[in-house]
């Protein structure tokens, strides 16, 4: 079982659609961060969360600690958001290592 | 502003050719690593270097090596190219002490192809 598991795998959406992207984790976790790989590799920094909610621009992201539970939100989606979304946790002790999720590909459709 | 800057872009390798991944950031973080992506699959950390003069393996550091030539430079050797090894790599940095406090730079990639 892998220990960080995004759903769903594939997303499609229409231009101004909500976007929920979620993350759920099996450790215990010092730190959560979500990415973004554009369609030509590059990958970006979103957030990074420890407790809370983030916001940045139209771009959401909470997490609930006790449920072990990230949520990525995109408000008034568009076309530009396609990429694919990265969940990433650093476990509780563990050194420099993230463990990584395996990504969700999100199409936004004009 | 650069960021963090890898080269080559690309690169194809004949089984058992050596080469070396550039990696560079002007942003003077700490901590530099190295990742392969394969399709489908997650980030895999190859190795590390949580601070200059510091290197240590991560998860699949098997047929790599490392040099954390200076604060700024973490190259990436391949000694002897496998196929195994045809992958897109990605060299990355943050700020500070481990990598929960602080985001992550990411440079650009490189796609190998080891025939």
């Amino acid at each position: 079982k892998n220990e960080v598991e995004q759903s769903p795998q594939n997303l499609t959406a229409q231009e101004g659609e909500f976007i929920t992207i979620n993350c759920s984790y099996s450790v215990g976790i010092s730190a959560l961060h979500w990415l973004q790989q554009h369609p030509g590799g590059g990958i970006v920094s979103l957030f990074m969360l420890s407790s809370g909610k983030k916001k940045h621009g139209r771009l959401i992201a909470t997490i609930n600690i006790q449920e072990k539970h990230s949520s990525l939100h995109i408000t008034a989606s568009h076309p530009r958001d396609s990429a694919v979304y990265i969940c990433a946790v650093k476990e509780e002790g563990s050194n420099y290592q993230l463990i990584w999720g395996a990504g969700t590909k999100l199409i936004i459709k004009p | 502003n650069a960021g963090v800057t890898q080269t080559p872009k690309f690169q194809v390798l004949k089984t058992g050719q050596s080469m070396t991944l550039q990696c560079a950031q002007d942003m003077n973080h700490n901590s530099m690593y190295w990742y392969r992506q394969d399709p489908g699959m997650g980030l895999r950390l190859i190795y590390y270097s949580a601070s200059e003069g510091t290197t240590d393996k991560g998860e699949v550091p098997n047929g790599y090596n490392v040099s954390r030539l200076n604060k700024r430079e973490f190259s990436l050797r391949l000694e002897s190219a496998a196929p195994s090894q045809t992958s897109v790599y990605f060299c990355a940095s943050s700020t500070g002490q481990g990598a929960s406090n602080y985001g992550y730079t990411f440079g650009s990639g490189t796609r190998l192809t080891v025939v």
